[in-house]
């Protein structure tokens, strides 16, 4: 069965410190990927998705950016946190043309 | 660029009766629609989808229902229990992978 791992589950971080948040996903081979944020009150952003390795489709402009060096493996980095970058942040995955998305757990990330 | 709306940001319904939740869109290339259910500090969880060729799907006690001329869904849940509260997202799925989300409302099902 395919699993998703996300992590750190909380983070926090002063401003201007780098981020680094993983996800990998288990039991399956080139599906697609996505980093999604969820603000205080509010819904969740789509911030990036990935139909492949080295191919990053961008939502939001802003200070953050995402990476895929392996088939199941996406990456966000920030180079300097903002107090902004606040929120929850979720992994997700899906079969190429299915329409499921799943999730994981989420990393909370505090900047102070 | 809000493409899902989620206009109810809360719903409160007693025990048993029927909790509606509401989505409108407006993009009409859109051709699934998906209900999920998020608790605080979790990961959402699917509970059910619609492709855009139809206009009900029924699983269980949750209903949704796709009117494409308004571009409006909806969630039905019937009876309402506790365990239901939560927060409600409505997402929308385009052909080439890219999936929306709308800003949710907190249903909350009171005993």
């Amino acid at each position: 069965s395919q699993t998703i791992h996300q992590w750190p589950a909380t983070l926090v971080q002063p401003v201007g410190s780098p981020l680094s948040l993983e996800c990998t996903v288990e039991g399956t081979s080139n599906p697609n990927l996505y980093w999604y944020r969820q603000a205080a009150g509010r819904g969740l952003q789509l911030l990036f998705y990935s139909v492949g390795i080295g191919q990053i489709s961008s939502e939001v402009p802003q200070n953050l950016s995402a990476s895929r060096p392996q088939d199941r493996q996406f990456i966000l980095s920030s180079k300097k946190l903002l107090l902004s970058d606040s929120g929850f942040y979720l992994c997700a995955w899906r079969v190429q043309g299915y329409e499921k998305l799943f999730f994981g757990s989420g990393t909370q990330l505090s900047v102070l | 660029d809000q493409q899902v709306k989620q206009n109810s940001p809360s719903l409160s319904v007693q025990e048993g009766r029927i909790s509606i939740l509401n989505c409108d869109y407006t993009n009409s290339m859109f051709d699934y629609f998906l209900w999920y259910k998020k608790y605080p500090a979790e990961g959402p969880t699917f509970l059910i989808s619609i492709s855009s060729i139809k206009d009900k799907n029924e699983d269980g006690r949750f209903t949704v229902f796709l009117n494409k001329s308004a571009k409006h869904l909806s969630l039905h849940i019937v009876p309402s229990q506790p365990g239901d509260s939560a927060v409600y997202f409505c997402a929308a799925s385009l052909p080439w992978d890219d999936m929306r989300f709308g800003a949710g409302t907190r249903l909350t099902v009171k005993p």
